[in-house]
């Protein structure tokens, strides 16, 4: 079965630095995708960025990128230039790429706060 | 396009009564989840419809949850007779249907059963 895990709680870091968030995740599977979700004060969740387990380079959408780290079933979420809007959860996601498997398995979250 | 819609945004329910929480997925989506959110649990998936078939309800408690999706423009998540260990904010999502779509989540419906 598959399982994401996130150990960090909660990260404070000061304003318009950079930020990684860890993850990690088990799976039987050689082909999988890797999610990154954001969740607002409101409880908004946002689809931020995606890594595909094929592909060797780290996927990149503006201020979020990510290191993944496949022989360590690792995938960090970097924040560079942080912003106070930045602050939120963070969940990471996995879903395995077989039949069926369509459902996402989300890790506990990590709580981002960036202070001013 | 208004997102996934979820109503009520907010239900208080008697412990013992029922409770109908509604989702209408983004249109042009084929896949619609439902997720349970608590503080101790996390995200919880409850289950899913793939072009309005029920195709894993692995994650349903079996007495008293049930879900339907009667049309493509709307599923909904029954729970009878809710019980205090219900409350949660539960969560409906749609994606195209790929396995590397990204879901869309709503708003939630946040239940307090009392």
């Amino acid at each position: 079965a598959q399982k994401v895990t996130q150990t960090q709680t909660s990260i404070s870091v000061m304003e318009k630095t950079t930020v990684t968030m860890d993850c990690v995740y088990e799976t039987r599977d050689s082909s999988y995708f890797l999610f990154w979700y954001k969740q607002t004060a409101s409880g908004e969740i946002v689809f931020l960025i995606r890594q595909d387990s094929y592909k060797k380079e780290n996927a990149t959408e503006g201020h979020y990128s990510l290191n993944f780290q496949k022989p360590k079933s690792s995938i960090g979420l970097i924040i560079t230039a942080t912003q106070i809007e930045d602050s939120a959860v963070y969940f990471c996601a996995m879903r395995e790429n077989t039949e069926g498997a369509d459902r996402l398995t989300f890790g506990k979250g990590t709580q981002l706060i960036i202070q001013p | 396009n208004a997102g996934v819609i979820q109503t009520p945004r907010h239900k208080v329910t008697g412990k013992g009564q029922e409770a109908t929480l509604w989702c209408e997925p983004i249109s042009g989506h084929s896949a619609v989840f439902w997720y349970r959110q608590t503080i101790v649990q996390g995200l919880e998936f409850l289950t899913y419809f793939r072009n309005q078939a029920p195709i894993d309800d692995s994650g349903m408690p079996k007495e008293r949850f049930s879900a339907q999706m009667p049309n493509q423009s709307h599923s909904t998540l029954k729970i009878q007779s809710t019980q205090p260990q219900d409350s949660a904010v539960y969560l409906c999502a749609s994606s195209l249907g790929a396995r590397n779509s990204d879901y869309t989540f709503g708003s939630g419906t946040r239940l307090l059963v009392i």
